[in-house]
């Protein structure tokens, strides 16, 4: 089976922009969540997304935002971007959801100049 | 409350030690408590999990142990090999009101030297 899949690997972007991430899971995982990777910060629980709804919800601001598509691929938006944005953006599917087993994919590096 | 503690920040152990990784929380509504292991360029990988009715969990050289009443956990991985070299974070769920939410640790970078 293949894993979880993000695209880009690499962004660079400039302040104020807005930027879309992508995330296909392993085959017939229904939930998505994603999560921020920063060296001060760690990871942290951006939202989580099953059959379409978004069921959870991390503490970031609204300029975060997702959504997920009848196939369980999934999309993260980050507008009006600033400096602290840059880090490494994770997404994990799991079969059932409620955060168990999840599988996380490789990440997207995304830089805010 | 929603915290998870972790230590130590670095580990340097010699091949075939015992490395012991800490975790520490505080919030009793957690109900799952998983390890990953993070090589640098890739995301964390599922190591192991527990679940708190369960005082220790074994799968090969890596070995949860969970004390309830201590609200604390640890990962101790046996015969440590240079291979096992990357950064381990723990994690806690929080599972309350149909939510659900994992809180992870900042992690441990553990080099295990020939």
């Amino acid at each position: 089976k293949a894993g979880v899949t993000q695209t880009p690997r690499y962004l660079i972007k400039t302040r104020g922009q807005q930027v879309t991430l992508s995330c296909s899971p392993i085959s017939g995982h229904r939930s998505v969540s994603w999560y921020q990777q920063t060296p001060g910060q760690g990871l942290q629980f951006l939202f989580e997304y099953f059959s379409e709804t978004q069921r959870n919800k991390g503490n970031f601001p609204g300029r975060f935002s997702g959504r997920q598509f009848s196939n369980s691929r999934s999309e993260m938006n980050v507008s009006t971007l600033e400096l602290g944005d840059s880090a490494l953006y994770l997404c994990a599917s799991s079969s059932a959801g409620g955060s168990i087993e999840q599988y996380f994919g490789p990440g997207t590096r995304l830089t805010v100049t | 409350q929603q915290q998870v503690k972790q230590s130590p920040q670095s580990l340097i152990v010699q091949k075939g030690g015992i490395s012991i990784i800490n975790c520490a929380y505080e919030n009793t509504a957690f109900d799952y408590f998983p390890w990953y292991q993070q090589f640098p360029g890739k995301g964390p990988a599922l190591l192991i999990a527990i679940r708190p009715d369960v005082s220790e969990k074994k799968e090969g050289r890596f070995t949860i142990s969970f004390n309830k009443s201590a609200k604390q956990f640890s990962l101790h991985i046996m015969d440590s090999q240079p291979g096992d070299s990357a950064t381990y974070f723990c994690a806690a769920r929080y599972s309350g009101a149909g939510s659900y939410q994992l809180t992870f640790g900042k992690g441990t970078k553990l080099s295990v030297i020939p």
